[in-house]
Formats: structure tokens, sequence, C-alpha cells
């Protein structure tokens, strides 16, 4: 156990519905990490949120958004979904500043029908 | 925008060493990261580099020559276990966070 918990671990669902993803990140750590994995490609990063505030944002669609509450967990939302939005979305989480390595957890993957 | 490049697929036997390059560009270079992956895993992270030279953990030993824009991975004595993907990663700077940017991975296959 990394200690950074995502639920849940297999989605399932249709095109067009909207799902939600869930992120809780390692004890102490205020930087929370999301990367979208597809097949056979590598970890894209999504965005990154500090205490609360969105930090950095990568590729991220604008079917997309994320946030991270008061008690460090974050929520992705995907809406819209495609037939390619299918893939293992991941979070990590961080001490902020660290770059002695990111703890990332077991991922949710998503399959859309 | 960045870019990384590593082979997709490196292939060796039980006790070996193997070494799996990774050449970066970049702006805002911060520093060097490995990952390894077992299949649909959890990436897990096995070590950093932020200046040029080696630094050794265990059987894995990373490399880095910011000069060349340049590292790698050396794993030493393979065992079957250590057959996954591999991942470097380049920190960069954004918003005030290092963001690691992720290269497509390398397959490495042991064999007995």
């Amino acid at each position: 156990d990394s200690g950074v918990t995502q639920t849940p671990k297999h989605l399932i669902t249709a095109t067009g519905q909207r799902v939600t993803l869930r992120c809780s990140p390692r004890s102490g750590d205020l930087s929370v990490y999301w990367y979208q994995q597809s097949l056979d490609q590598g970890l894209q990063f999504l965005i990154q949120y500090y205490n609360g505030e969105e930090r950095a944002k990568g590729n991220i669609l604008e079917r997309f958004s994320a946030q991270q509450f008061p008690d460090l967990h974050s929520e992705l939302n995907l809406s819209s979904l495609e037939l390619g939005d299918s893939a293992l979305y991941f979070c990590a989480s961080s001490a902020h500043g660290s770059h002695y390595g990111y703890t990332f957890g077991s991922g949710t993957r998503l399959t859309v029908v | 925008g960045q870019s990384l490049e590593q082979p997709s697929e490196v292939t060796a036997v039980e006790g070996a060493i193997v070494q799996i390059n990774c050449t970066y560009q970049t702006s805002g270079f911060y520093g060097l990261s490995w990952y390894q992956q077992h299949d649909g895993g959890a990436p897990t992270f096995l070590s950093y580099n932020g200046l040029d030279g080696l630094e050794e953990t265990g059987r894995f030993s990373s490399f880095l020559s910011r000069s060349d824009s340049y590292g790698y991975l050396l794993l030493q004595e393979l065992q079957m276990k250590d057959s996954a993907s591999y991942f470097c990663a380049v920190s960069v700077a954004s918003g005030g966070s290092y963001i690691p940017t992720f290269g497509r991975g390398t397959s490495l296959i042991v064999h007995p």
C-alpha cells in the first residue's frame, strides 16, 4: 500500500456519461497530481493541486475538471465521455517541493463503451 | 514543449546488466527521475538525479549529464521480477511546482 488511495479501481460507463474519480493523498502530502495513461502510452500529466489550489495544468481536456477539498482529497470529473477517454487514471501525491519521487495510487481503470 | 526519447523495448537474461537510455529536450529542466511500472500497476519511484553524476540504490543506478541532456538507468544482477516498464521523467518548473513529464517507457523483458 503506497498510502495514496484511489477509488473506484474499475469503472465501466457509456459514451456521453459523466464520472468522478477520487484520490486521497499520502498523509502529510499537500500536492496531488492527476495523470492519464492510455494503452501503450506514457503518463500524460493532466493537472496539479496544492493545498486546495490549482497549481499547474497539462494536457487536460475542457470536458475534464478537478478540485482538491479542504481535507486534501481530490476528485477528477470526466464528462461527455468518449471511447478515447478509456484509460488508466493515476493520482500521485508529494510533499510540496519534493523532487525525490512522487507516490502513485493504484489507479482507476476507466472503460467507456 | 518537452520531448523525451527512450527505447521502446530492451531484452536481457537473468543475472545480466542492462542500461536504459533517456535523452530529453526541454526548457526549465530541474532533474531526471526514473519509475518502474509492472503491467497495469502503480508507477513506483526508483531514483532522482538533480546533479550530474551517478546515483546508486542497491542493484539500480541512475546517471545524468545535463550538458548532454542525457541520462540512463542501470540495472545489475537482473532478476525475473525486474521485467516491467521503466519510465524516465523530467521535472520541469511550472507555476511554482516541478511537474514530472514522462517518456513513453521502455519495456524490459528478462529471460531465464
